[in-house]
């Protein structure tokens, strides 16, 4: 069936760097957008990332840019985020989401989410 | 990039309807028809139930349905079942080309 699985999270300290993975099956992975949308303990979900379904077009919510980076291998059916200069209001729930189509910015199928802690 | 605006909560009783409504701008909610609607329960991933403003995705009930009027979407849900307590997210794609989402709707089926 249609998966999404994360992995990576943990606990690291402000200014450390994190890579979470999100691994892809059921579906073909290169034929569609994908997002990074997170969720801090007890708030609502904040989106993070977009990358399309050929890399070429890469966006990012202002509070992470210039510090995260999306990316994808097809021929793994992975997806990945790259987190650098962590901060502690980074700590959330970070589900990874299948665009519904290539860029139709609505969220059909989501990973059970992977915790990301940003503590010394 | 501000958060889309929801109701913090909404109660209804069985059967009865109830509205979130989600406001934005001109740059997200008014602009495109790319807005989304999200069911959360507690501990579990967000469910896709509305898309591009009033369409349902396979398997969602059609007692949830979706409207909007200029920045203000609607998710409206009919026939209340206490299944349907849980929090309710609208998203927009922005004209910076991102998204944003609202902040959340907890609704009690009392």
């Amino acid at each position: 069936q249609v998966q999404l699985v994360e992995s990576g999270g943990g606990v690291v300290q402000p200014g450390g760097s994190l890579r979470l993975s999100c691994a892809a099956s059921g579906f073909t992975f290169s034929d569609y957008g994908m997002h990074w949308v997170r969720q801090a303990p007890g708030k609502g979900l904040e989106w993070v990332a977009f990358i399309r379904y050929d890399e070429i077009n890469k966006y990012y919510a202002d509070s992470v840019k210039g510090r995260f980076t999306i990316s994808r291998d097809n021929s793994k059916n992975t997806l990945y985020l790259q987190m650098n200069s962590l901060r502690a209001e980074d700590t959330a729930v970070y589900y990874c989401a299948k665009d519904r189509l290539r860029s139709a910015w609505a969220f059909d199928i989501w990973g059970q989410g992977t915790m990301v802690t940003v503590s010394s | 990039q501000s958060a889309l605006t929801q109701p913090a909560s909404v109660s209804g009783s069985p059967g009865q309807s109830i509205t979130i409504s989600c406001t934005g701008t001109s740059s997200d909610v008014g602009g495109y028809n790319y807005v989304s609607w999200y069911q959360q329960h507690p501990g579990k991933a967000p469910k896709l139930m509305i898309y591009d403003v009033s369409n349902r995705p396979s398997g969602v009930s059609n007692r949830f349905s979706g409207s909007k009027s200029g920045n203000t979407a609607s998710l409206t849900i009919s026939g209340l079942q206490a299944e349907d307590e849980a929090d309710y997210y609208c998203s927009s794609y922005t004209s910076s080309s991102t998204a944003v989402f609202g902040g959340g709707t907890q609704l009690t089926v009392l």
